[in-house]
């Protein structure tokens, strides 16, 4: 059971716009900010997203993320093939004084 | 571009104790701006965070693997290591190095991934 909750799966056609929910507490989301990450098959994990909406050199616009109360979300433009992957949400908590995950969300683009 | 890259054996077996380390490349592992931290996934499930150190040595521990898991560091050859003792069949996955900057507390650099099993 993960701390932060998204939804197991996601799924698009290509074009369409599409988010993922990641839900948390005031320990971590509502306290902290909130960080994406996009993992391929057979890949380490890549930075997507951090600070809640900021995006690392050379991730495309496409990809952006907002936050408001202990809830956070990722959203994704123009959907691409290339966009299937697992994608997962992290924040730090207060409480447990060290990092938490969601259980991550399966995208698929149909 | 930082580069992390983990090593150690690749099949550990029950009740012993896991060891694996991961090298630091084209940057400086004494940074104050950074977290170096371990990370796991079991085939097939999500990531679970394991453990961090801070440059000056502090240590930050998933209170679910606390009792188990010891994280060093060894500045003199850019390096940070896990130990994780009792193993069992549970802790089979694939074990990734990563930094977390200090700032947004994002993992930014995550090396390739070591994949240990733990079995007879």
């Amino acid at each position: 059971q993960s701390v932060l909750t998204q939804p197991p799966s996601a799924s698009g056609t290509p074009g369409q716009r599409v988010t993922i929910s990641c839900s948390g507490s005031s320990s971590n989301i509502g306290s902290n900010t909130v960080s994406w990450y996009q993992q391929l098959p057979g890949t380490a994990p890549k930075l997507l997203i951090y600070g809640n909406n900021q995006r690392p050199s050379g991730v495309p616009d496409r990809f952006s993320g907002s936050k408001s109360g202990t809830s956070a979300s990722l959203a994704i433009s123009g959907l691409q093939s290339q966009d299937e992957a697992d994608y997962y949400c992290s924040a730090w908590d207060d409480g447990l004084n060290g990092w938490v995950f969601g259980g991550g969300t399966k995208l698929t683009v149909l | 571009q930082l580069q992390l890259q983990e090593s150690g054996p690749g099949l550990v077996k029950p009740s012993e104790t896991l060891s694996l380390t991961c090298t630091v490349s084209s940057g400086s592992i004494s940074s104050s701006s950074s977290y170096w931290g371990w990370i796991r996934q079991p085939p097939g499930k999500g990531l679970e965070w394991i453990g961090s150190i801070y440059y000056s040595g502090s240590t930050y521990y998933n209170p679910s693997l606390k009792s188990r898991v010891t994280i060093s560091v060894d500045t003199s050859k850019s390096l940070f290591s896990l130990k994780m003792s009792s193993v069992t069949a549970a802790d089979t996955a694939v074990y990734y190095c990563a930094r977390a900057s200090s700032g947004w507390y994002e993992f930014d650099y995550w090396g390739q991934g070591t994949l240990v099993t733990v079995s007879s």
